[in-house]
């Protein structure tokens, strides 16, 4: 089967660091996407991991085990921008579909 | 500027009445994918075409049908069978073939049926 787990929603203050994770199963895996979504509107490309590490994009990084099937989205330096649901997206092997999941809602207080 | 296009942005249809969302896209990207996101949930997969005249149903497609007549171009139809189809509706491209690729995303449109 296939089961993506994020928590619902996180709080964090201007300027500090959150991390989101993210755990799957999915039949054949083919890399992970971290899309970021503002209310209402489409989804943005943020990472992709396929290897195991740590992939740094300015204030945002992203980790990937695939032994364990998880992987998490690091923010630094938090915006009040940042406030955003923040979906994990996993793609199965041998086809282009990704899974989502319901995504976390991130609330940045100042 | 290339781009994904989405229209209408919000749309209001009766019940029982057929609708179709346009898709449009002109970044040369072989694949397209339509999906359904209700509030609070993540993306759930209706349709999905990787090229020109082909497509395969997704997780929810039961009450919908699409056409891949043009590469640049994957409309979706919500019909009546559909049960509960008030819903933010995205549309999605990527380019296709060996290594995965990012999708890109349509603005999206909100269908509420009354």
């Amino acid at each position: 089967g296939q089961n993506i787990d994020q928590p619902t929603e996180m709080t964090a203050t201007e300027g500090a660091i959150v991390q989101i994770n993210c755990t799957y199963q999915t039949s054949g895996f083919n890399g992970l996407f971290w899309y970021q979504q503002h209310a209402g509107e489409a989804p943005t490309f943020l990472s992709y991991n396929v290897l195991d590490g740590l992939e740094e994009k300015g204030r945002f990084s992203s980790f990937l085990s695939r032994s364990k099937g998880y992987s998490y989205l690091l923010l630094k330096e938090l915006q009040m921008k940042d406030s955003a649901s923040y979906l994990c997206a996993p793609c199965t092997s041998g086809t282009y579909k990704y899974i989502f999941g319901t995504g976390t809602r991130l609330k940045v207080l100042a | 500027d290339g781009g994904i296009t989405q229209s209408p942005k919000y749309l209001f249809r009766k019940e029982g009445q057929n609708v179709t969302l346009s898709c449009e896209q002109n970044l040369n990207h072989d694949a397209m994918y339509w999906y359904r996101q209700d509030p609070g949930q993540g993306l759930r997969l209706i349709y999905y075409s990787q090229i020109v005249n082909d497509f395969q149903k997704g997780d929810i497609a039961e009450g919908y049908s699409v056409s891949r007549e043009k590469k640049e171009s994957f409309p979706l139809t919500v019909t009546s069978a559909q049960k509960n189809p008030t819903a933010f509706y995205l549309c999605a491209s990527s380019m296709a073939g060996g290594a995965v690729h990012e999708q890109f995303f349509g603005p999206g449109t909100r269908l509420t049926v009354l």
